[in-house]
């Protein structure tokens, strides 16, 4: 069964960097991820794809700030120089044959 | 600029029907799968169903499958979702997006409420 497990909550200070992880289940670390960001009370925001290579490709106007990569399967996303309008959830997205997939999101505080 | 523009949404009676729209603008909508994304209140994302350029394929989820009907007009550049015997859990912001895998564009959403 396909399904991505994200960590609930992660927190950083402002200015720091973070790394949110994204793990696939067991038979499926091949499979490439989105990552989409969502700020409080907005709809969310497609932020990159991020391949099993490590590879990733940004959508339209997501800052350098925004790197994606991958371990195994394990797949990340890194926020560095981290700004208040940064703290947002984050959730992870992939697909397989007939469903998508989301992981339960990660909800990051900037301190 | 790309716009997906949700309508359709309200308050509705448990077992009722409603029909949710999505207008598309600013890109080719006829190149492009779409799909039907959820969020419960305070929950999290949970894809709904999802549809072919052209029509011919369409695919739901599990939970919402022989209740909801995902179908799209490409001269209108229109998504459109039909909910049908709705229930409490069923209550929910309904985004609609693009991408056929990874989804790359979102709209705001509509507000769906089940509740007698």
């Amino acid at each position: 069964q396909l399904v991505l497990t994200q960590s609930p909550s992660a927190s950083a200070s402002l200015g720091a960097s973070v790394k949110l992880t994204c793990t696939l289940s067991s038979g499926h670390s091949s499979y490439a991820i989105a990552w989409h960001q969502q700020q409080p009370e907005k709809g969310p925001r497609y932020l990159m794809k991020v391949n099993s290579d490590g590879s990733h490709d940004k959508g339209d106007g997501i800052p350098d700030r925004f790197s994606g990569s991958s371990s195994g399967a394990e797949r990340y996303l890194t926020i560095s120089s981290l700004q208040s309008e940064d703290e947002a959830d984050y959730y992870c997205q992939t697909w397989g044959t007939g469903i998508r997939v989301f992981g339960g999101g990660t909800k990051l505080t900037v301190l | 600029d790309v716009q997906l523009v949700e309508s359709g949404g309200g308050l509705i009676q448990p077992g009722g029907s409603l029909r949710l729209s999505c207008a598309a603008s600013g890109f080719s909508f006829s190149r492009y799968w779409m799909s039907w994304v959820r969020q419960a209140p305070g929950k999290g994302l949970e894809w709904v169903a999802s549809i072919k350029q052209d029509g011919s394929e369409k695919e739901h989820a599990d939970s919402v499958k022989g209740r909801f009907t995902i179908s799209r007009d490409n001269g209108k550049n229109s998504l459109y979702l039909q909910m049908n015997s709705l229930s409490a859990e069923d209550t929910a912001v309904y985004y609609c997006s693009s991408g056929a895998y990874e989804i790359d564009r979102w709209g705001q959403g509509t507000l769906v409420i089940v509740s007698s």
